[in-house]
């Protein structure tokens, strides 16, 4: 399978804790992109990276989440003393990088509850 | 069977029926456009894209229809099939801008055999 993959694909944690996730892109593609998306909503946006740099941040973006990505492929996504409001589904998807035409392709995502 | 999107979430038909998926987008900047579907426990899936210099795209089984005027998107599917069960979002962007879409809320189309 040459999608986006994401792992874990279910994260249960304990209000507090920390909560990695990791990202693997399509291999050609240079862009990454985080979202978060709560159930009957569309996905919201938290970062992109072009490459390994972190170009945008969403106001989302709190100061307990980081997101990296060293090497240019894969990215994770950390949550610091995670809160109840956090839980919700976490996508990932990358695209070559095209302009603003540029499609996006989607992981099945981390589904997080902290409770 | 016709969504009306934001008023109207949930969309039933049958199998064998056309289905019509409705959008309103928000900013009038936006020139680039793109249906996903997303299944249960999935994340969204491509289906397709339209730019503003166009009205009409034609994939299979699918159609996107773009109004500028009003500023509203439609999906057409035919011959829905239950595996066409999922909620369907547009995406608005602007090319040259961020690359970031913005993702409506969604309708859920629901396909009765």
């Amino acid at each position: 399978d040459t999608g986006v993959s994401q792992d874990p694909r279910h994260k249960i944690t304990k209000r507090g804790q920390n909560v990695t996730f990791r990202c693997d892109p399509i291999s050609e593609h240079n862009r990454l992109y985080w979202y978060r998306q709560t159930l009957g909503q569309g996905p919201e946006f938290l970062t992109y990276f072009q490459n390994e740099a972190q170009l945008e941040k969403s106001r989302l973006l709190s100061d307990r989440f980081s997101a990296e990505r060293p090497k240019g492929s894969f990215s994770t996504l950390e949550i610091q003393r995670t809160e109840q409001g956090d839980s919700a589904m976490y996508l990932c998807a990358s695209s070559l990088g095209a302009g603003g035409q540029d499609t996006q392709y989607f992981g099945p995502g981390t589904r997080l509850t902290v409770l | 069977g016709e969504s009306v999107g934001l008023h109207l979430p949930t969309l039933s038909v049958q199998e064998g029926d056309n289905s019509i998926i409705n959008c309103a987008y928000s900013n009038s900047a936006s020139d680039y456009f793109i249906w996903y579907k997303q299944e249960s426990g999935k994340g969204p899936q491509f289906i397709i894209d339209i730019r503003s210099n166009m009205d009409k795209r034609q994939g299979q089984r699918v159609t996107v229809l773009l109004n500028k005027t009003v500023k509203h998107l439609s999906l057409q599917i035919a011959a829905t099939q239950p595996g066409d069960s999922a909620v369907y979002f547009c995406a608005e962007n602007i090319a040259g801008g961020s690359y970031i879409p913005t993702f409506g809320r969604g309708t859920s189309l629901i396909v009765h055999p």
